[in-house]
């Protein structure tokens, strides 16, 4: 069974850097990942796609690397508007498989 | 712009059925996939399955085989998930997606903004 682990939360005061983990299982280690924000109420969205990538209207103080089997998603100059859940998330591309998502990571701003 | 708008909140007795609707607009239809996740109150995110546009192919999650069916309408730009067999514990909030991919990476994006289905008697 694959598996994405992330700590359940993490916290930074405004303007500080952070970084939130995403460890992969082995099966699905070697695939890219991607991030969502989900802002409180609401649905979640695209915030890093294949490891680094960010979409048009992400701001670039948002950053996602990729070494081994571990991913890790970096906010700098961290804005109270940045208290969210972040999920990273991966496909199990054996066989067509599925896709996996992390627990979450429930970010404060202090 | 690209939008997935959802159908409205349903509220189902355990063993029912429950059918929710995503219409998409701003972009060609059959050339994605439309993929639904579902998040159980204050849980994270599920994925649940994805359907081919072009093709009707569709993967779904093996927890959720034999229940559940997703299918597209190409010619009003909308995707549907049925559930069958409802019980208390697929009380979520169901959301589709735009499945963009690559010969590598599969993601989700824009996404709708969510159905609440309740399962209670």
């Amino acid at each position: 069974q694959s598996v994405l682990t992330q700590p359940p939360s993490a916290s930074g005061t405004p303007g500080q850097r952070v970084t939130i983990s995403c460890s992969a299982s082995s099966n699905i280690g070697s695939s890219p990942v991607n991030w969502y924000q989900q802002l409180p109420g609401t649905a979640p969205k695209l915030l890093i796609y294949s490891n680094n990538q960010r979409p048009s209207g992400v701001p670039d103080r948002f950053s996602g690397s990729k070494s081994g089997t571990s991913a890790s998603l970096a906010i700098s100059g961290l804005q109270s508007e940045d208290e969210a859940d972040y999920y990273c998330a991966a496909w199990d591309d054996r066989l067509n498989g599925p896709v996996v998502f992390g627990g979450g990571t429930k970010l404060t701003v202090l | 712009q690209v939008q997935l708008v959802q159908s409205g909140a349903e509220v189902k007795n355990p063993g029912a059925s429950v059918k929710v609707s995503c219409k998409s607009s701003g972009y060609n239809f059959i050339s994605y996939g439309i993929t639904w996740v579902r998040q159980a109150p204050g849980q994270g995110l599920e994925w649940m399955g994805w359907i081919s546009a072009n093709n009707g192919n569709t993967n779904y999650a093996q927890n959720l085989q034999g229940r559940l069916t997703m299918t597209t309408d190409t010619s009003t730009s909308i995707a549907y998930m049925e559930l069958r067999s409802l019980r208390s514990d697929d009380t979520a909030v169901y959301y589709c997606a735009r499945l963009v991919r690559n010969r590598l990476n599969i993601w989700f994006d824009p996404w709708g903004q969510g159905t609440l289905v309740t399962v209670s008697s």
